[in-house]
């Protein structure tokens, strides 16, 4: 069975700072996604990054970019200039046939 | 597109009621899914459709729970009856799903206080 696990239940980060967020996974499945949402305090789920397996280079969104590593099913998440926007849950997210598994969450904290 | 639409927005109930929670999902996307949210258990995934077919429904709790999706453009999730440990953040997610499941939308949830 599929599992995704964030180890890290809360971290915190100074404004303009980077920080890197882990997520591991589990999975025999060859062809899947992986994502990572951001929940801030207003519960809204907002897709931040999406990652295809196929695919050997790392997903980037502006500030954000992932570290995917497929033989170690390692995908993390790191958030460059860290904003006090940033502040929020962040859920790692796995996504193959038929399945879509959450993580437990990991609670960032901006300091200004 | 005015995104994944939930209502209620906050339910408040006492405990034995029936409460039905309702989604509307995203045009055109042919995956949904319910989840619920607490402090204690995180984000649970309670049940999911496929092209209105119920795809996996092994996080619907208990009997008290059940889910129907009579057409592509509305989904219930009712309780009956419901009970204090019921109270959370009640998520409708719907998504365009090919070889596996993509992005998903989520609602803006609906929080659930039983009394």
């Amino acid at each position: 069975a599929q599992t995704v696990t964030q180890s890290q239940p809360e971290m915190s980060v100074q404004e303009a700072e980077t920080v890197t967020l882990s997520c591991t996974y589990d999975t025999s499945e060859s062809d899947y996604y992986l994502f990572w949402y951001k929940q801030p305090p207003s519960r809204q789920m907002i897709l931040v990054i999406r990652q295809e397996a196929y695919k050997q280079q790392n997903a980037t969104e502006n500030r954000f970019s992932v570290n995917f590593q497929k033989a170690a099913k390692s995908f993390s998440l790191k958030i460059s200039d860290s904003q006090l926007g940033d502040a929020a849950m962040y859920f790692c997210a796995y996504s193959g046939t038929y399945k879509y598994i959450f993580g437990t969450g990991t609670r960032l904290k901006v300091l200004a | 597109d005015a995104g994944v639409i939930q209502s209620p927005r906050h339910e408040v109930t006492e405990m034995g009621q029936e409460v039905t929670l309702r989604c509307k999902p995203i045009s055109g996307h042919n995956s949904l899914f319910w989840y619920r949210q607490t402090m204690m258990r995180g984000l649970e995934l309670l049940i999911y459709f496929n092209n209105n077919v119920p795809i996996d429904d092994s996080g619907m709790p208990e009997d008290r729970f059940s889910a129907k999706m009579p057409n592509a453009s509305f989904s219930t999730l009712k309780i009956q009856p419901s009970e204090p440990r019921d109270s959370a953040v009640y998520f409708c997610a719907s998504s365009l799903t090919g070889r596996a499941v993509n992005e998903q939308f989520f609602g803006p949830g609906t929080r659930l206080t039983v009394l």
